[in-house]
This record gives structure tokens, C-alpha cells and sequence, in this order.
């Protein structure tokens, strides 16, 4: 059975503080490994797709890498504006096409 | 470009009632998901229809349906409505039905089942 596992569950980090947040999966057959930002009331907004073990991308302070069991999310010198839920999500390559989303790490940077 | 619509974005109901949620995809996506996202949870996968077609379904009871019409719009039913429906409905879109395909989410219908 899929299964999508995100630490911590919460994080607060002063303003320039670097962290990251991970993801443990486990899928028969990884298609694509998705990360999403969602604000309060918001749906989740793409940020990345990871396919295969030792991708990397980056988008401003993200970086997002894969392994064969868990993806991390590192966020360089947050700002109060990277505050969010991040959530990490799989897609298998067999079955239904859907996203198998974790239950995400709640990101607090204060000023 | 206008990116994925949902409407209503709240409304309340009772139990046993029965609501009907819609969705209307980016220009020119021909896939519709729906997820529902309880509060503190993640998204969790309810149906997928590409070309008119359903194409996976999620373990929800039967009380969830939905359709997708010729112009790629979508609608969610849900009947006899339970307190734990109470959650925000998530509708993407995608621009193809298989592979890695990014989905793009619209802001959600948020229901509350008194």
C-alpha cells in the first residue's frame, strides 16, 4: 500500500534560519514524487516533481532532492512569506493516476 | 488565464442532505480531479475523469459521484451527507489523463455538514 510519511509535522524558523523537511515514501513503482505549497484556505500550489533517485530542482530559497525512499525539501534563509504547509505527494505507476499526498509539515518563519 | 474555478467556495448543509460541487478546468486541461482535505490532513483522492471518462476512483462510498461534461467542466455529488463530509473539496485539472501530469488545484468548495 502507498504510504507518504512528512516531518516534522510543524517547524518554526527565525527569518534567514535554513532547514529542511522530509518525506518518506513508499510506493510500488514511483511514477513522480510532487511537492505543494498550500496557504490557509487555498489549494495546494505546484513547486516541483522529482522522478527518479538523485534528481535535484530548485526554485529561489527551495531545493527539493530524491532518494529511493525519501525526498528532502530545503529551504535556504526562509522569509515570513515561505510560511505555508508544504506537502509531499507520490504517484505509482500502476493503478489510478492520483497523487498519494502526505499529511505536511506546518512551516512558521517569524520575522 | 484563469486557472481552475470552483464554486460554491463555502456553504453550509445538514445531514442527509445533498450537494453538488463544481469545477471548471484551465483552458484547454481535459482531465478533472477531485480530492477532499479534512482540516489537518492531507488531500485524498476521490475521482479522476479524463475525456468524459472516469478514470480511477478513490475508496469513498457510494454517496460520492460525479461526471465531467463535454466542455471538460466537472460536478461532485455527494448524497445523504455525514457529520465527517465536513472538509474542503479540492478540484484539478491536467492537461493529459496518464503520466507524471502536474495538477493544478483551484481554491476548493469548503462544506460544513451540520
Amino acid at each position: 500500500e502507498d504510504q507518504v510519511t512528512q516531518s516534522p509535522e510543524a517547524l518554526r524558523l527565525q527569518e534567514g534560519e535554513s532547514s529542511s523537511l522530509n518525506c518518506s515514501y513508499t510506493v510500488s513503482g514511483l511514477r513522480g514524487l510532487f511537492w505543494y505549497r498550500q496557504d490557509p484556505g487555498k489549494g495546494p500550489e505546484f513547486l516541483f516533481t522529482l522522478y527518479s533517485a538523485g534528481e535535484e530542482k530548485e526554485k529561489e530559497r527551495l531545493k527539493a532532492t530524491l532518494t529511493k525512499k525519501e525526498s528532502f525539501l530545503h529551504i535556504t534563509a526562509p522569509k515570513p512569506e515561505d510560511s505555508a504547509t508544504y506537502l509531499c505527494a507520490v504517484q505509482a505507476r500502476t493503478g489510478a493516476n492520483n497523487l498519494f499526498f502526505g499529511t505536511g509539515t506546518r512551516l512558521t518563519v517569524i520575522p | 488565464d484563469a486557472g481552475v474555478t470552483q464554486s460554491p467556495t463555502h456553504l453550509i448543509k445538514t445531514r442527509g442532505q445533498h450537494v453538488t460541487l463544481r469545477c471548471s478546468p484551465i483552458s484547454g486541461h481535459k482531465s478533472v480531479s477531485w480530492y477532499q482535505q479534512v482540516l489537518g490532513q492531507g488531500p485524498q483522492f476521490i475521482f479522476q475523469y479524463y475525456e468524459k471518462e472516469e478514470r480511477g476512483r478513490g475508496n469513498f462510498p457510494d454517496r460520492f459521484s460525479a461526471r465531467q461534461f463535454p466542455n471538460y467542466s466537472s460536478e461532485l455529488n455527494v448524497n445523504a451527507l455525514l457529520l465527517g463530509d465536513s472538509a474542503l473539496y479540492l478540484c484539478a485539472s491536467s492537461s493529459v489523463g496518464g503520466g507524471a501530469n502536474v495538477l493544478t488545484f483551484g481554491a476548493g468548495s469548503r462544506l460544513t455538514v451540520l
